[in-house]
């Protein structure tokens, strides 16, 4: 089945250290987003791919890192350097060859949890 | 200004009422629009794209009024089923960023 597979789906975290999301597709999609979701909150932007090795920062990219080496898959850091990094992280992936319209399409989330 | 906006309710309706969101947003660039399902604890998706001429499926009527910009979800006799968080979604011309609303969140009671 095609989709997009986000692991571990609940990661705990100790303060000062660096973990990584992982996030992977095989819907052959060339966009690929990384959303951070807080209790009651809508999404927030992290970072974004369009294409192979190149990225583009979102709305909150700070003590954050991304690659996107493979098309197949977009990990996240998230570093020390974010302060408060507990949170629901969404990873989704678009179609990027249409010109409109094209829906995305979510993984089941990772929740990071800093103790 | 926000990007995209959107009122979080929460909104609390009767079975079988109907409901509307609105959802508002300021690049007037904007070509696509979706609005999304998420409920608690899971991943959003897809309820339905938002067509320039308005689009309907089953019980869910989306609109796009481009000159105020903003855009709408009706849903007629609600369900229970229908309990969730809705977000919008809109994304300019030729970009791949796309933004979400704040999402309005829908509890139909029995």
């Amino acid at each position: 089945d095609g989709g997009i597979t986000q692991s571990p789906k609940y990661l705990f975290r100790k303060e000062g250290q660096n973990v990584t999301l992982s996030c992977e597709q095989n819907l052959n999609h060339d966009a690929m987003y990384w959303y951070r979701q807080d209790p009651g909150q809508g999404l927030r932007l992290i970072y974004y791919s369009q294409i192979v090795n190149d990225f583009q920062k979102g709305d909150i990219a700070e003590g954050y890192s991304v690659s996107r080496e493979k098309k197949e898959s977009f990990p996240l850091t998230v570093t020390s350097a974010q302060k408060n990094p507990t949170a629901f992280y969404l990873c989704a992936s678009r179609d990027g060859t249409a010109l409109m319209n094209t829906e995305a399409f979510f993984g089941q989330g990772t929740r990071l949890t800093v103790v | 200004r926000k990007e995209v906006e959107q009122d979080p309710g929460p909104f609390n309706v009767p079975e079988g009422a109907t409901v509307a969101f609105n959802c508002t947003y300021s690049n007037s660039a904007s070509q696509s629009f979706f609005w999304y399902r998420q409920d608690c604890r899971k991943e959003p998706k897809l309820l339905m794209s938002v067509y320039s001429s308005g689009n309907e499926d089953g019980r869910f009527t989306a609109q796009l009024n481009r000159a105020s910009q903003y855009i709408s979800l009706l849903i007629r006799d609600s369900k229970l089923s229908d309990s969730a968080t809705y977000l919008c979604v809109v994304n300019a011309q030729g970009a791949q960023k796309l933004v979400f609303g704040q999402g309005t969140r829908l509890t139909i009671n029995p």
